[in-house]
């Protein structure tokens, strides 16, 4: 099956940095890739859709200028968590949809998750 | 909210035994997924079902989908310990037209060897 890969898998910064996450498709291209955050026991909240070549559309309540997403080709997405402060910290996963593959556009492939602790 | 609602929140069953989740969700749905997580790792998509269909089978996995009730299960047969996970129902919406995948609250099943 398609493969997503996400870096790094943990990370560990002090308050007020900014931390970028990359998740990318292996073996396929992805016109469209997600972002979700998941708080420990927790459901996944979809953040924010990201379109290669253009802008991200936010979910609501999600600040756009706190998590800067940048989907520059069809292989790769960056999600960046600017100052990061320790309510930032949660599980984020990212997934991609295949258009071409045998999953269609229904199926998204998820990445494994970044996990972010800001002290 | 972007969250359907599952039950049981958390399920204990003895190696051999069947497990059976529910979800609900709110509004028309162009298919509904499920999917399993292992503690503190990525999703893996198990069977999607559409909503032009009732039941749907793949190995010891069996969905069913009443849009009547905006309702479906997930029952796994003959559960093994290697089945102890968190388990997601998520919606894909007719509104979102990009498909954007909407998760329930979740299950955790935990089989007993």
């Amino acid at each position: 099956g398609a493969v997503v890969s996400q870096h790094p898998s943990w990370v560990i910064c002090k308050s007020g940095t900014s931390v970028k996450i990359e998740c990318r498709s292996l073996d396929f291209q992805a016109t469209t890739m997600f972002w979700y955050r998941q708080f420990p026991k927790q459901s996944l909240m979809l953040m924010a859709t990201s379109n290669e070549g253009s802008k991200a559309t936010y979910e609501q309540g999600v600040e756009k200028d706190k998590f800067l997403i940048n989907h520059a080709s069809l292989t790769l997405s960056t999600l960046t968590v600017t100052s990061a402060h320790p309510e930032d910290s949660s599980f984020y996963i990212c997934s991609a949809r295949d258009f071409v593959g045998t999953g269609g556009r229904e199926t998204q492939y998820f990445g494994p998750g970044t996990r972010l602790l800001v002290l | 909210s972007q969250q359907g609602e599952e039950d049981p929140q958390a399920l204990s069953i003895q190696e051999g035994e069947n497990a059976t989740m529910n979800c609900s969700y709110k509004t028309s749905i162009n298919n509904l997924q499920w999917y399993r997580q292992n503690s503190g790792r990525g999703l893996v998509h198990l069977i999607l079902i559409r909503s032009n269909e009732r039941e749907k089978h793949s190995g010891r996995l069996r969905v069913t989908l009443d849009t009547s009730k905006k309702s479906s299960s997930l029952l796994i047969t003959a559960s093994r310990a290697a089945d102890t996970a968190s388990y997601f129902c998520a919606t894909a919406r007719i509104e979102t037209g990009a498909n954007n995948l909407f998760f329930g609250t979740g299950t955790r099943l935990t089989v007993i060897p």
